[in-house]
């Protein structure tokens, strides 16, 4: 079975700042996607990035991005020129490859990052 | 873009009661999931559905019962509510990928149910 960790329950990050998110996950999978979802404060999930394990090139959204090392099983989100509405409780998850219908998708427990003025 | 909706934003039951929670999604996405979450444990698969009248269960089902009658609809039911089930309830839907991939899995904006 698939682990998911965020070994930060709770990060805080000067508004113009860069911040790092860790995330590690544990699989015997080779091909599998990674992502990174976003909830703000009594706000809905959404997507921010998302990870193919083929592709070696890190994916970058704007001023989201991320340092995927597929060997040591890492997967952080870089969040540059933090902005208040960055505040949000961060999920990092993981999805098998050819997994049907999604229902394997793991979560991790999630980090809640503030962004200070 | 997409949408997902849900009946509530907060309810609270008292124990016991049967509470229906439901989820509507507009593009026609194949695949319908309830998780829970809560702190420290992140996001648990509840049940998911991938076509109309077709459920499985998820990592804790217990407790809980699902209906999918409609292609944009899947309700979650507690058939008798207890404490131990205050909690976020989110739903999500996705599109599975030609060739029996799922992919990218979209939320809805949570009820928070408390039964008291």
């Amino acid at each position: 079975a698939q682990t998911v960790t965020q070994s930060q329950p709770e990060m805080s990050v000067q508004e113009a700042e860069t911040v790092t998110l860790s995330c590690t996950y544990d699989t015997s999978e080779n091909n599998y996607y990674l992502f990174w979802y976003k909830q703000p404060p009594s706000r809905q999930m959404i997507l921010v990035i998302r990870q193919e394990a083929y592709k070696q090139q890190n994916a970058t959204e704007n001023r989201f991005s991320v340092n995927f090392q597929k060997a040591a099983k890492s997967f952080s989100l870089k969040i540059s020129d933090s902005q208040l509405g960055d505040t949000a409780m961060y999920f990092c998850a993981f999805m098998k490859t050819w997994d049907n219908y999604g229902q394997n998708f793991v979560f991790g427990p999630g980090t809640r990052l503030s962004v200070l003025p | 873009d997409v949408k997902v909706t849900q009946s509530s934003r907060y309810l609270v039951k008292r124990t016991g009661e049967k509470v229906f929670l439901e989820c509507v999604q507009d593009m026609d996405h194949e695949n319908m999931f309830w998780y829970r979450q809560d702190p420290g444990l992140g996001l648990r698969l509840i049940y998911f559905s991938y076509d109309v009248k077709m459920k499985e269960k998820g990592d804790i089902p217990e407790g809980y019962s699902v209906s999918r009658e409609k292609k944009e609809r899947f309700s979650l039911i507690l058939e008798s509510a207890s404490t131990n089930q205050t909690s976020m309830y989110l739903c999500a839907s996705s599109f599975p990928i030609a060739g029996g991939s799922a992919d990218t899995q979209y939320f809805g904006p949570g009820t928070r149910l408390t039964v008291l």
